[in-house]
């Protein structure tokens, strides 16, 4: 079983619509958990880093986490065709740095 | 301010041969990181360096595999010999840790093709 699983779509949706892309772990160490956005041919750029459980929200971006069901969340608000990318959820330790990636949800966003 | 690049941007070698991928990382940063994606999988975690000592590297998939950071600088990621499976894009990341935070700043990569 993979410790962080998250299903790699693609997610096809329209301009302006509410996006939700989603993980499930299986570690519950897991304390840092974070969202990288991943554009073709560039490395992952990170969107939102939350500590332990409890929503975080930037803008159009909001992040979940559910420690007791081990599930995280990342909402995307009033999606635009630039936000079409792929979408990868990430954990780490407490007192660690290796992270733990999902495979990544290809989003596409159509105007 | 320049982010992590990294060099070359693809490498396409034979088995057997030898190839060596750079990482300049943010100025300042102590901490690097090395991942690897293979085709269909998710990133993988390699190794990191706190400045020139390797802090943990127990993603490295077998002794073919040579990370080094002499003077905490940029680093090198040297496969000898290549094997088809070490195809895949091999990312580069830095950061300096702050409090609870740490904003791991990734390259864009270095594509490497094994034929």
């Amino acid at each position: 079983q993979k410790e962080v699983e998250q299903d790699p779509g693609p997610l096809s949706v329209p301009e302006g619509a509410i996006v939700s892309l989603n993980c499930t772990y299986s570690n519950s160490a897991f304390q840092y958990f974070m969202w990288y956005r991943q554009y073709s041919r560039k490395g992952p750029e990170l969107l939102m880093y939350t500590y332990s459980s409890g929503n975080k929200e930037d803008g159009r971006f909001t992040a979940q986490v559910d420690k007791s069901s081990k599930y995280i969340s990342l909402f995307i608000r009033d999606s635009q065709p630039s936000d079409s990318a792929t979408y990868l959820c990430a954990m780490m330790n407490t007192g660690g740095f290796k992270t733990i990636f999902g495979a990544g949800t290809r989003l596409f966003v159509k105007a | 301010e320049a982010g992590v690049t990294q060099f070359p941007s693809h490498s396409v070698i034979e088995k057997g041969q030898t190839v060596t991928l750079r990482c300049d990382p943010i100025s300042g940063h102590d901490n690097l990181y090395w991942y690897r994606r293979v085709m269909g999988k998710e990133i993988k975690f390699l190794l990191h360096f706190v400045k020139e000592s390797k802090q943990d590297e127990s993603g490295m998939p077998n002794n073919r595999f040579l990370a080094e950071r002499t003077g905490g600088t940029y680093s090198t990621l040297k496969v000898q010999p290549a094997e088809l499976e070490d195809s895949g894009v091999y990312f580069c990341a830095s950061s300096q840790w702050t409090e609870r935070t740490d904003t791991q700043y990734f390259g864009p990569g270095t594509r490497l093709t094994v034929l």
